[in-house]
Order: structure tokens, then sequence, then C-alpha cells
């Protein structure tokens, strides 16, 4: 399995931007790039996912290295409710229709108001 | 309906008994996921089930035994379990390939506790 390196806990200050960075130096061709993140008491969220180009939703943006080793989420404006774990996942095929997504340890990310 | 449900939310069980935690979702998804989480620690996929058929069992213990009665509903029933299997057990869904690369729907957990 192909597999991320991340930090393990980073800080922001409310209504901040928040850069999480993920390194992924094994990556190949084919693997899609996910985000997801846990909050506390809850299961996973899918936060965003991308291949090649940068990508924005209404919850992030992902900004991804020309040579793909590399990937960063982008929280625009970090709130109280976006502390979480936040993991970067490579996504693998499992079989006809379905995925298997491997978690690494995760970013802890706190927001200080 | 965007929600995948678990019941239920907490369990406690002797190392003799016989239980099951279900899981269901009403997306039209077509892959379903067992994890298991312990404290602080990230989720580990048990087994995969897409269109009903199990395609991925990693390495689960036997007193783990998924069934996927039909494509809404998971099962996994749980018996002989020892005090280690207390854990998080989530429960994901995903739709069929193509429409969307493997994102995953993730339901709350059945908070499992091993007495």
């Amino acid at each position: 399995d192909a597999k991320t390196t991340q930090p393990n806990s980073m800080e922001s200050n409310e209504e901040e931007p928040v850069h999480l960075p993920c390194n992924h130096s094994t990556i190949s061709g084919t693997d899609y790039i996910h985000w997801y993140r846990q909050l506390p008491s809850q299961g996973p969220e899918y936060v965003i996912h991308g291949l090649t180009s940068n990508v924005n939703n209404r919850m992030a943006s992902l900004a991804i290295a020309e040579d793909r080793k590399s990937s960063t989420l982008i929280l625009h404006r970090a709130t109280l409710r976006d502390a979480a774990v936040y993991y970067c996942i490579l996504r693998d095929v499992a079989g006809a229709g379905s995925y298997q997504l491997t978690f690494g340890k995760g970013t802890k990310l706190s927001v200080i108001p | 309906d965007t929600e995948v449900t678990q019941t239920p939310k907490h369990l406690v069980m002797g190392m003799t008994n016989k239980k099951s935690l279900k899981c269901e979702q009403h997306m039209g998804h077509r892959a379903m996921y067992w994890y298991k989480q312990k404290a602080k620690k990230p989720p580990e996929l048990m087994f995969v089930y897409s269109y009903e058929k199990l395609s991925i069992n990693e390495s689960v213990p036997s007193r783990f035994s998924p069934e996927c009665p039909n494509s809404s509903l998971l099962n996994l029933h749980l018996h002989a379990l020892q005090p280690e299997d207390s854990a998080l057990y989530l429960c994901a869904s995903s739709p069929p390939g193509g429409k969307a690369p493997g994102e995953q729907y993730f339901g709350p957990g059945t908070r499992l506790t091993v007495t």
C-alpha cells in the first residue's frame, strides 16, 4: 500500500487560513489523493479528493505538487468546528466498484479562539 | 437521504455472548465497509463488500462474521470476543465506481465494550 506522512499536530488561530501538508513520495500514477477528517466522537467525513490538478469545494482546497509527491489541504478560514483529525489517504481499488482507504495517523488540528 | 445509520450506538457484551451490529444506507451505494478504530488510533479496514459479495477480509479473526443480506444492509456478527476487541466499529458505504472515485460515507459508529 502507498503510504502518507503528516505532522502529528498543528494549531491555528480562528479565522486564519490553515495549510495541512501531506507527503506521499511513493504515489503511483493512478492513485487518487483523498482527505477525510474526523471530529471528536464522530465517524470520518470526506473533505476533498484530487488526482493531478488543484481542486476546490465548499469545505476546502487541495493543492497537489506537480510531481504529485506531496499535497496540501487548505482551510481558508479555520473555525472552531474545524478542530479535528485530518487524514490524507491514497485510495486503492479494492474490487469491482469498491475502494480501499488505508488511514495513516493523521494530523490533529487545534483551533484557538 | 445521505446518511449511514448504525445500531446500536453503544454495546456492552460478555466474552461468551453473541451479538450483532447493524449498518444501513439508502443512497444506492453498492460497496459497504467495516472498520475498527481503537482509542486515539486511525480506523483500520476489516471487510469490504462489493455488490453484496465479500471482496476483502483483512485477516480478521473468525469471531467477527460479516453479512450483507442486501445492498442496503450490512451486519457484523460477534461471538466469543475478547476484551481487546473493545473499540469503535465504523460502517461506511461508497457509490458505484465511476460516479465518484471512492468517496466513502461513514456512519457514527458503534462503541463496543467487551467485559
